[in-house]
This record gives structure tokens, C-alpha cells and sequence, in this order.
């Protein structure tokens, strides 16, 4: 079965503080993608990763992608409230579709 | 920047009723997608369509769903004979691109079944 799990499930962080979330995958992809989703919005793409060790970075949030340990990265270094939202991993397991991880619910706290 | 749009942002239906959500795809945009989220829960693929076909659905796309490109701009998700679990937010994607790059996704219809 094709699965992506992510972890932690929800983060309350302080502001200016560093977090990670990961996201693990059952079985081969070198295709991995990272999304934000603010309440009630859709879903804006943060990343594409397509290789091993690709790594990306953009503003106070940085992406990895190890396809031998079958694990993403999602950095946050110094959070500020705009953080706050549900980060979702996504991986693409050589098909048409998207497999969604179950979503990191983040709030920053001042 | 290039959206995808849908509309209605909104729709409610009785169960057993038939709905159509649109969308306008992104205009160099290829392949072309549905995805739903049920409140709460992660984001589930339905269908992709390329090429004026459908390329791969999901085991919830079954004979109560279809979808169209009835001209050069709008894709629509048909789902025919709701019932009380259709209800979810629907999104449209497309990309130029397929796997090999990102999804643009739309803002969504969310559809409520009473």
C-alpha cells in the first residue's frame, strides 16, 4: 500500500524558535512535494523535490528529500506568526496522482 | 501569476441530486486534475485527464463521477446521484507539466449534500 505519513500531526511553536517536520513514504518515489494550506484556503505550493539530496530553500522554510531513508524534511528556522498553517507532504509513487500526507496543523505563539 | 478558477466557491444539493463543478484550468496547462478534501482530512486524488482522456482515477472514481473538457477552457467534475458522503471541498489542479513539476490548484468548490 502507498503510504505517507507525517509527524508531528499538529506543532505549537514559539515565535523565532527552529522546528522540523518529516514526512516518511512506504516505497520508492524520487518525486516529492511540499504545500501550505491556511484555513478554509487551497493549497499553495511551497517545493518540488525530484532528486536525491535535493534540498530548497525559500525564505525562513527549507526542504530536503533523502530518497534512500524514503524521508522529506521541512525546516522552519526562526518562526513568525505568518507560518502559522497545515503543511501537507505529497508524493508521487511513478503515476498520474498525488498521495497526500495526513497534514502538520502548525500555530506560532507569540 | 496564472490562476486556476472555480466556481461556485460554494454548492449545496439534495442527495440523489447531480452536481457540475467548474473549473478554467491555466491556459498552457496540459494535464489537468480533481482532488477532494473532506473536512478535517487529508487531500485525496480522483482523476487526471490528458489529452482529452481520462490517464488515471482513484478507486472513489467510480460510475458516479465523470468529467469533461467541453472546450479549450473549462474542465468539469460531474458527480451524478449525490449522496451525504460526496460532501467534501473539491479542488482543480493542472500543471504543464505532469509529475515533473508543480500542481496549481484552484480555490475549490465546497460541496455540502443534505
Amino acid at each position: 500500500e502507498l503510504k505517507v505519513e507525517q509527524n508531528p500531526l499538529f506543532l505549537s511553536m514559539q515565535e523565532g524558535k527552529n522546528y522540523t517536520i518529516y514526512c516518511n513514504y512506504s516505497t520508492t518515489s524520487d518525486r516529492l512535494y511540499w504545500y501550505r494550506q491556511d484555513p478554509g484556503k487551497s493549497l499553495e505550493s511551497l517545493f518540488v523535490l525530484l532528486s536525491n539530496g535535493a534540498v530548497k530553500q525559500e525564505g525562513r522554510l527549507m526542504a530536503s528529500l533523502d530518497t534512500k531513508a524514503r524521508l522529506s524534511t521541512l525546516h522552519i528556522t526562526a518562526a513568525v506568526h505568518d507560518l502559522s498553517a497545515t503543511y501537507f507532504c505529497a508524493v508521487n509513487f511513478g503515476n498520474e496522482k498525488l498521495t497526500f500526507g495526513t497534514g502538520t496543523r502548525l500555530t506560532i505563539i507569540p | 501569476e496564472p490562476e486556476v478558477t472555480q466556481t461556485p466557491s460554494h454548492q449545496v444539493t439534495q442527495m440523489g441530486q447531480e452536481v457540475i463543478l467548474r473549473c478554467v484550468p491555466i491556459s498552457n496547462h496540459l494535464y489537468f486534475y480533481w482532488y477532494r478534501q473532506i473536512l478535517g482530512q487529508k487531500v485525496e486524488f480522483l482523476v487526471s485527464f490528458y489529452n482529452n482522456e481520462i490517464s488515471e482515477k482513484s478507486e472513489i472514481f467510480d460510475d458516479q463521477f465523470s468529467v469533461e473538457r467541453p472546450d479549450g477552457s473549462n474542465f468539469t467534475l460531474k458527480i451524478r446521484s449525490t449522496k451525504l458522503e460526496d460532501s467534501a471541498m473539491y479542488f482543480c489542479a493542472s500543471s504543464n507539466r505532469g509529475r515533473d513539476e508543480k500542481l496549481f490548484f484552484g480555490s475549490g468548490t465546497q460541496l455540502s449534500v443534505l
